[in-house]
Formats: C-alpha cells, sequence, structure tokens
C-alpha cells in the first residue's frame, strides 16, 4: 500500500497566524519531501528529509519550517505568510534515502490560502 | 532552457484515439524517469517508471532513449478518463530532487 496522508485537506490562515501542516506514511520510507505546487505549474521542492535529518532546504524562506518528529511523521509549521504562499502543499516519500533514485509517493496535498 | 521539456498541450482527442507524448531532458546524468499523471486539483500519481528496454503497462507504453536523451508516453485507446496533466519526471540522484516538465494536459472527448 502506497499511501501518503495529509491534513488538514484545506487550509485558511491570516498573515499573522501560526499552523502547521502533517504528513505521515507507514511504508517503512526513510525520505520525505515538502514541495509546493502553484496553478498550472509542476511541484517545486522545498525540503528533503533522510533518516530523519534535513538534507535540503532549497532556500525557502524561514517562514517555512519543517520538522521530523520520526521517521513516519513530518510537519511543516507556518508563520507569518504572505498571501503568494497560497497553493498546493504536497508532502512525499520514497524508499531508500534521498540520494536514491526511488520512485517517490504523494500524498492528497493541504490547499492552503493565505488571507 | 529547461531542463525538462514536454510538448505544449493541450491536446484534444476523442475517444478510441492514440495518442503520444515527448519529453526531453538535457542532464545527461539524469539517472531514473517517470511518467506521473496528475488530476485536477489533485495529487500527482505515479503512471510509470521508464526504463531503456521500454515498458508497458496495458495501454499505456514508455520508452526512454538515453542517447537522445528522449522520453516518450503512448496512450492507445484513449479513455475519457485519462483526461489529466501528464508530467514527465527526472532523478538526477542529487538528494532526490525530482525534476519535472511543465506537463502536458490531455482532454479525451466522447
Amino acid at each position: 500500500d502506497t499511501e501518503v496522508t495529509q491534513t488538514p485537506k484545506h487550509l485558511v490562515m491570516g498573515m499573522t497566524n501560526k499552523k502547521s501542516l502533517k504528513c505521515e506514511q507507514h511504508m517503512g520510507h526513510r525520505a520525505m519531501y515538502w514541495y509546493k505546487q502553484k496553478a498550472k505549474k509542476p511541484p517545486e521542492l522545498m525540503f528533503v528529509y533522510s533518516y530523519e535529518k534535513l538534507s535540503i532546504n532549497e532556500s525557502v524562506p524561514s517562514r517555512f519550517s519543517p520538522e521530523c518528529p520520526n521517521s513516519s511523521l513530518l510537519n511543516l509549521h507556518l508563520h507569518a505568510l504572505q498571501p503568494e504562499d497560497s497553493a498546493l502543499y504536497l508532502c512525499a516519500s520514497s524508499q531508500g534515502p534521498s540520494g536514491s533514485t526511488d520512485t517517490q509517493y504523494f500524498g492528497p496535498g493541504t490547499r492552503l490560502t493565505v488571507l | 532552457r529547461k531542463e525538462v521539456e514536454q510538448d505544449p498541450g493541450p491536446f484534444n482527442v476523442p475517444e478510441g484515439a492514440t495518442v503520444a507524448f515527448n519529453c526531453t531532458y538535457s542532464n545527461s546524468a539524469s539517472q531514473s524517469f517517470f511518467w506521473y499523471r496528475q488530476d485536477c486539483r489533485k495529487e500527482p500519481k505515479l503512471l510509470m517508471s521508464v526504463y531503456s528496454s521500454g515498458n508497458e503497462d496495458g495501454r499505456f507504453t514508455a520508452q526512454l532513449n538515453r542517447a537522445s536523451q528522449y522520453i516518450s508516453l503512448l496512450i492507445r485507446d484513449s479513455k475519457l478518463s485519462d483526461s489529466a496533466t501528464y508530467l514527465c519526471v527526472v532523478n538526477r540522484n542529487q538528494g532526490g530532487k525530482l525534476i519535472f516538465g511543465q506537463g502536458t494536459e490531455l482532454s479525451v472527448k466522447p
């Protein structure tokens, strides 16, 4: 079963709010990813965790803060976002460490609107 | 020039048609190759991995030509449910970063 779950499905927040996105997988995958996708564009990588350690940060602004509490969970903490941060936030996981070329499986995403 | 380039869409085809998508990649260090499909407002879902020997899954056939740095996807007997955006994706094995093409939108009409 290649299932990645994400909560919440939808999130509306003001620019002064603090919120968190959650991602979970129970496939024993060792790499987890956060992507951001704007309408009509492909996903853009934000962060990669490999064996629960941050291995890639694609120069993401500090108002996005990732956290990997354990091998199954990945969080994205949001603070002081801007309206242009409104997008679909996708989590993905893959079996091997992040240096491998394993297939990445995506969760259903959180659709974020920043007012 | 983008690292992964796909045919611009949209492709509008009747049911039962055969449709081919092409994709080129510029980095010869690329190591693994995929086609994902993405329905409107949903997540990308893996359609097929792509191998040099070619691979087929039902109505779908994918081919990789490493010498030409070219990837293709053929859909035979297209169905209404094939309507989606098809993403050509390459992994350069640099930390797991996937390089996505811009996607090709397919619309299959009755």
